[in-house]
């Protein structure tokens, strides 16, 4: 198994780009989520699924949309990035409620 | 909605020394707290979780404690080794009925040789 897999590991984008997050996971969880990690504030939760076309927002999910098509992937899309965008986003999905969520290794994003 | 408060943002203790992080929460209706650590430049990986039905759990040198009734919970680290620095993060889900997790702001740990 390959775990919680992340594409891409590093980006740099100019403001007002847009782009999508990859994440895949062959794991068979239902639930899956995107969080974004700055310095000092912990991990935020931007949006999360609890299954195949059903998703719903987080704490920060303004500028960030999200689809879930099949129970593997779990894309995060910036719609117009804007420098305070810049952060360290992670994937993660977990089998059930009240369980271990696991991480990919995140994507390092800088906007210009 | 929820709140985690964790403190110290930065611990120091010298290697065999214990280490004590402590997490504060805000509703009553939190029910799962896991604590991640992450090595520099890696993803958080669960060291240890615990369920609102328990008040203490161990692994190892790990062990967790949960006050429900003055929503606090604890990370103890015994016999520290230079192995366990990195940063630890707390976090309290949501109990919504889909797993939200409300991270604390982690705490780094740093244990000298």
């Amino acid at each position: 198994n390959a775990g919680v897999t992340q594409t891409p590991k590093f980006q740099v984008l100019k403001t007002g780009q847009s782009m999508t997050l990859q994440c895949a996971q062959d794991m068979n969880h239902e639930y899956m989520s995107w969080y974004r990690q700055d310095p000092g504030m912990g991990l935020r939760l931007i949006h999360y699924s609890v299954g195949a076309g059903i998703t719903d927002q987080g704490e920060v999910p303004n500028g960030y949309n999200v689809s879930r098509s099949t129970t593997e992937d779990f894309p995060l899309r910036l719609l117009s990035a804007a420098p305070s965008q810049t952060s360290v986003y992670f994937c993660a999905s977990t089998p059930s409620m009240n369980t271990e969520a696991f991480f990919g290794q995140g994507t390092r994003l800088t906007v210009v | 909605g929820e709140n985690v408060e964790q403190h110290p943002s930065t611990l120091s203790v010298q290697e065999g020394d214990s280490a004590v992080i402590k997490c504060t929460y805000s509703d009553s209706a939190s029910n799962y707290f896991p604590w991640y650590k992450q090595e520099l430049g890696k993803r958080p990986q669960l060291i240890i979780d615990i369920r609102s039905n328990v008040g203490e759990k161990k692994d190892q040198r790990i062990a967790v404690t949960l006050n429900k009734t003055a929503k606090h919970f604890s990370l103890h680290i015994t016999e520290t080794q230079p192995e366990d620095s990195a940063v630890y993060f707390c976090a309290a889900d949501m109990n919504t009925g889909f797993q939200k997790l409300v991270f604390g702001t982690g705490t780094r740990l740093l244990v000298s040789p």
